[in-house]
């Protein structure tokens, strides 16, 4: 069982297109951290949102904390294939069992290919 | 400027042989982390140190284990490698645990036959 389902899997659009990346899970986090991660080389940080509606805009990404700390949005907006790579959200639970309290645990990731 | 280094690259083991994958972190991060990357698996965690002179399980610890040997340095030792284990391995630090960002090295592919 995947404690963060993120969705879709695969994305493949044509540059200028906008996309939604979707990270859901049925426990609430302590904070959420979005990462990117090009071929050959290891996640690098986008993001750390911690207040639940928390909302914050990186150029044209843009990443949402839900109200209730359960789940996030990445929002791509006139995507450009520079922008391809794998996105990978990850987040800290607060209340997942004495022994992964504080852990970060990562979504299965999003891997998004933009064409010119 | 070198952050979070791992060493080696590329590996092909046998079943059954044995191998360390070194991490080291110039950061003076107190945390350290294995995670092991599979296709449409994400990155799992296999083990943890939240600090120096302490190491924690993570989701798959199974046929793993690691050595903090001093605040820099993280290893991680497959004692009798499986075909299960092949993988790309990644190394990372982090300042304090989990709401910290992390910092990954650039991996580790391992191929075991």
């Amino acid at each position: 069982t995947q404690l963060l389902e993120q969705s879709p899997q695969f994305l493949s659009i044509q540059e200028g297109e906008n996309l939604t990346v979707y990270c859901n899970s049925s426990s609430v986090f302590s904070s959420l951290q979005w990462y990117r991660q090009e071929p050959g080389e290891g996640p690098v940080l986008l993001v750390t949102v911690v207040t639940g509606g928390e909302v914050k805009k990186l150029k044209r990404l843009t990443f949402q904390f839900g109200d209730a700390r359960k789940d996030s949005s990445l929002h791509i907006t006139a995507a450009q294939p520079g922008d391809t790579g794998l996105y990978l959200c990850a987040g800290a639970f607060l209340f997942y069992g004495s022994s992964n309290t504080g852990k970060l645990i990562f979504g299965q990731g999003t891997t998004l290919q933009v064409k010119p | 400027n070198a952050g979070v280094t791992q060493t080696p690259k590329f590996q092909v083991l046998k079943t059954g042989q044995s191998m360390t994958l070194q991490c080291a972190q110039d950061m003076n991060h107190n945390s350290m982390y294995w995670y092991r990357q599979d296709p449409g698996m994400g990155l799992r965690l296999i083990y943890y140190s939240a600090s120096e002179g302490t190491t924690d399980k993570g989701e798959v610890p199974n046929g793993y284990n690691v050595s903090r040997l001093n605040k820099r340095e993280f290893s991680l030792r497959l004692e009798s490698a499986a075909p299960s284990q092949t993988s790309v391995y990644f190394c990372a630090s982090s300042r304090d645990r989990a709401n910290s960002p992390l910092h990954f090295g650039n991996g580790t592919r391992l191929t075991v036959t």
